[in-house]
């Protein structure tokens, strides 16, 4: 069974810059999640997905962050224009809708982003 | 909102037990799941808690007391390939948010 996919692996920008990054989840998963872990800490929910509905976006900074999961199954997020504290590891993840299904998330390998 | 306490860093010897303890706090709960993060890599889902007691795993177990909001997972016979980051998450009540404890970085010595 094919993992969750994730690009670019590594992504250097200077502030103010765009960046996008890309996730297809595992295949028949619903939920989609974006998460972003900054060094030392857990991963903080940006946004999740529920086929092509949004669930919660409750702490994404939206006047710089914006999500898609179009067609209910890959997905982009971006960040424009991005700050220096953006600076984290971006993960995807997806999952099986249902109970006990919403604790066992498949990440992908995340893309690393360094603004400067 | 929820939130989880976990220590930040735990160190042992191979073969040891090591016991990561975590309290939380939320508004509804669904139960209390673990997580490993080896260093560059992606979190891996370890084990899952609904009801109160004891859940075994191979080395691994983790345990849940619904009524004092606490959980712990037990790493037994430590081996080196064990030093990672654990995390403790939780499930709230609105939206199927699963929310991850700030983890704990465990660094198993020879």
């Amino acid at each position: 069974e094919a993992g969750v996919a994730q690009s670019p692996r590594y992504k250097i920008i200077e502030k103010r810059q765009s960046v996008a990054f890309w996730c297809n989840p595992i295949s028949g998963h619903a939920t989609l999640y974006w998460y972003q872990q900054i060094l030392g800490q857990g991963p903080k929910l940006l946004i999740q997905f529920q086929n092509n509905g949004v669930v919660d976006d409750s702490q994404l900074p939206k006047d710089r962050f914006s999500a898609e999961r179009l067609k209910g199954v890959d997905s982009t997020l971006k960040i424009q224009p991005a700050k220096l504290e953006d600076s984290a590891v971006y993960l995807c993840a997806s999952s099986l809708s249902g109970q006990n299904s919403f604790e066992k998330l498949f990440f992908g390998s995340g893309t690393q982003l360094s603004v400067l | 909102g929820q939130s989880l306490e976990q220590p930040s860093e735990v160190t042992a010897v191979e073969g040891a037990i090591v016991q990561i303890n975590c309290t939380y706090q939320t508004s509804g709960f669904y139960g209390l799941s673990w997580y490993q993060q080896h260093d560059g890599g992606a979190p891996t889902f370890l084990s899952y808690n609904a009801l109160d007691g004891l859940e075994e795993t191979g080395r691994f177990s983790s345990f849940l007391s619904r009524s004092d909001s606490y959980g712990y997972l037990l790493l037994q016979e430590l081996q080196m390939k064990d030093s990672a980051s654990y995390f403790c998450a939780v499930r709230g009540a609105a939206g199927n948010k699963l929310t991850f404890g700030g983890g704990t970085r465990v660094l198993v010595k020879p």
